[in-house]
């Protein structure tokens, strides 16, 4: 099984800034990747998938990067809403999601 | 638009069954497998399986393959979900989901 760790689980960041999440695989994964943001009692919502292609009516300051084992989510300037925990997932083989970072405001 | 409506919150008993639903709507139901997720209270996501609707065929996570049963009726466009044997280990939110877009989560509490 493909197993997924992202870092850090837990992250603190100010409005305005640039905010960074890792995902890495245990395995090559050819791109084979999604970011969901879940907020508190909602399900999933999909930002990005196949690594870096934004889903539609996501907001321009999402973006996504990576290849092989390592992939990044990065917010451009971070804003109030986009308080939340963060999975990444693989679909190169059946799915794996990683265990999330909580995204606050600091 | 695409909507997948879940089933309510269920309370069972330990060593009990439950079957929750998933109905599809805004797109052809049979075009699309059907996957199902678990979540335990403040943790991760875990892929139970999925259904192709149009065949019937199932792939199970192995942790699930003797906990859960994924059925799909194209009648009706819902998708199913049984949990045999329930514990406490079983409680947790439910999510179906084409993988783009996902029901609202059905919450399924063991106790006795």
């Amino acid at each position: 099984d493909i197993q997924m760790t992202q870092s850090p689980s837990l992250l603190s960041a100010s409005v305005g800034d640039r905010v960074t999440l890792s995902c890495k695989a245990s395995q090559n994964i050819y791109k084979y990747l999604n970011w969901y943001q879940q907020k508190l009692g909602e399900a999933p919502k999909l930002l990005i998938y196949y690594t870096n292609s934004l889903q539609t009516g996501i907001p321009s300051r999402f973006s996504g990067s990576g290849s092989g084992t390592d992939y990044t989510l990065t917010i451009s300037s971070l804003q109030p809403e986009d308080v939340a925990t963060y999975f990444c997932q693989q679909y190169n083989s059946w799915w794996t999601f990683g265990g999330g970072t909580k995204l606050e405001l600091k | 638009e695409v909507l997948l409506q879940q089933s309510g919150a269920e309370l069972v008993r330990p060593g009990s069954s439950v079957k929750i639903s998933c109905k599809a709507s805004g797109y052809t139901f049979t075009d699309y497998y059907m996957h199902w997720v678990k979540q335990r209270p403040e943790q991760g996501l875990v892929w139970i399986g999925r259904i192709n609707p149009a065949n019937g065929n199932t792939v199970y996570a192995e942790k699930f393959k003797s906990k859960a049963t994924l059925t799909a009726d194209k009648s009706s466009n819902t998708a199913y979900m049984q949990l045999s044997s329930l514990t406490s280990e079983d409680t947790a939110t439910y999510f179906c989901t084409r993988w783009d877009f996902w029901g609202q989560g059905t919450l399924v509490t063991v106790s006795s």
